[in-house]
Formats: C-alpha cells, sequence, structure tokens
C-alpha cells in the first residue's frame, strides 16, 4: 500500500464549477498537509499548507484535513480555466515530504 | 513566498558527457535542499536531502556516484549527472527550505540526453 494515494484522474469540468480534490494517507505520522499545483513543464507551486485537522481557507481554495479519517481535500471555487494544472497533495512527519500521484484538472471554458 | 531558481532550464547533451544543474535561493538562507527527478504524468521522486556543508543523503536506489550532489553555501545546491545517458532524461527539480518551513520548488530543469 503507498503511502499517500491520489487519484491520477484526469479530471475536466466547466468553467465555475466546484472542484473537489482528495487524497488518502496511511501513515498516521504525518503531520504536515500540502496542496501544491504544477503546470506543464513547471516545478510545483505551494498553493496551500495546514498543520490540524479542519479547513483552512485562502481566496477560492479551501484545504481540509480530517485525520482520524486519513483523509485530506482541495477545494476550488468557481473554478476558472487557468486553474488547469496537475494538483499534488503531499504531507509529512518528521522526515521527508511524501507526494500523491498528481491529479491532472482541466477546467473547460 | 520564496522564490527558488534553477539554471539551466534545459539542456541537451551527448551520452557520456556530465551536466551541471544549479539550484539557487534568491530570498531566504536554505538550511536544506532537495533534489527531485519527475517522469512524465508521474509524482516527484525525491532523489537526495542536502544539509549545507554536510553530504548529502541520498535515497535508496539512487547512485550518488552518478548524481553528485553539493550543497557548499546556504543559497545554492547543484547536481552534476556524471556519464549521463539516455535513461537519464528526465525533469530534475529542486526544493529549498530554511529549518521547519515548508518546501519551495525551483523550476526544473528538462535534461535530455542522445
Amino acid at each position: 500500500q503507498k503511502e499517500v494515494e491520489q487519484d491520477p484522474g484526469p479530471l475536466s469540468v466547466p468553467e465555475g464549477a466546484i472542484v473537489s480534490l482528495n487524497c488518502t494517507y496511511s501513515n498516521s505520522a504525518f503531520q504536515y498537509f500540502m496542496w501544491y499545483r504544477q503546470y506543464s513543464r513547471k516545478g510545483p507551486e505551494l498553493l496551500m499548507y495546514t498543520y490540524s485537522s479542519g479547513n483552512k481557507e485562502d481566496g477560492r481554495f479551501t484545504a481540509q484535513v480530517d485525520k482520524s479519517s486519513k483523509y485530506i481535500s482541495l477545494f476550488i471555487r468557481d473554478s476558472q480555466p487557468s486553474d488547469s494544472a496537475t494538483y499534488l497533495c503531499a504531507m509529512k512527519g518528521a522526515q521527508k515530504l511524501v507526494f500523491g500521484q498528481g491529479t491532472r484538472l482541466t477546467i473547460n471554458p | 513566498g520564496a522564490v527558488v531558481s534553477q539554471h539551466p532550464s534545459r539542456v541537451i547533451c551527448k551520452s557520456g558527457t556530465s551536466v551541471k544543474i544549479e539550484c539557487r535561493s534568491l530570498d531566504f538562507q536554505a538550511t536544506t535542499m532537495f533534489w527531485y527527478r519527475q517522469f512524465p504524468k508521474k509524482s516527484l521522486m525525491l532523489m537526495a536531502t542536502s544539509n549545507e556543508g554536510s553530504k548529502a543523503t541520498y535515497e535508496q536506489g539512487v547512485e550518488k556516484d552518478k548524481f553528485l550532489i553539493n550543497h557548499a553555501s546556504l543559497t545554492l545546491s547543484t547536481l552534476t549527472v556524471t556519464s549521463a545517458h539516455p535513461e537519464d532524461s528526465s525533469f530534475y527539480i529542486c526544493s529549498a527550505k530554511s529549518g521547519q518551513e515548508t518546501q519551495y520548488f525551483g523550476p526544473g530543469t528538462r535534461l535530455l540526453v542522445l
């Protein structure tokens, strides 16, 4: 079993839709949870960084962590074509960052 | 947010030659830098972790004599792919962090070995 599971997609939605991206994990030592956005042929860009269970909102993005279920989510409201990218969840405990496989998202105008 | 740069962004080389990739933290001092490799449509694979002034720690299966890492200062780390072969062609990404802060990634370097 992989430490972090993420559906690779691809996921295609119309502009303006609410997007839900998810990851599950097996290592209960993970304490820090991140979402990165990666455009084609570019390095990952940090979107959200959370530590505790609950919700964290930043503009159109909301990150949700449920440590009891070992489940994290990223919601994108009012999605835009410019949101089209690959979204990677990442998490760490005391050691290295572990990435999900990434979900390729396309927002259709 | 913190800025990390990489140079070059793209490099093509002949098989058997060595290639050096630079990673710089532009507006912060990076106590730790990381080197990743990414294959098409795949996630990032950690190759090694380097702390300034000490030897890099390589992940299992990564040849340290092939992928030489130097972290000589708090703002610069280099990855040298020695005697490159076509199977080394990939997207190499570095990241940097200061203390317990989160990692910030560079834009990546695309290596093509002919």
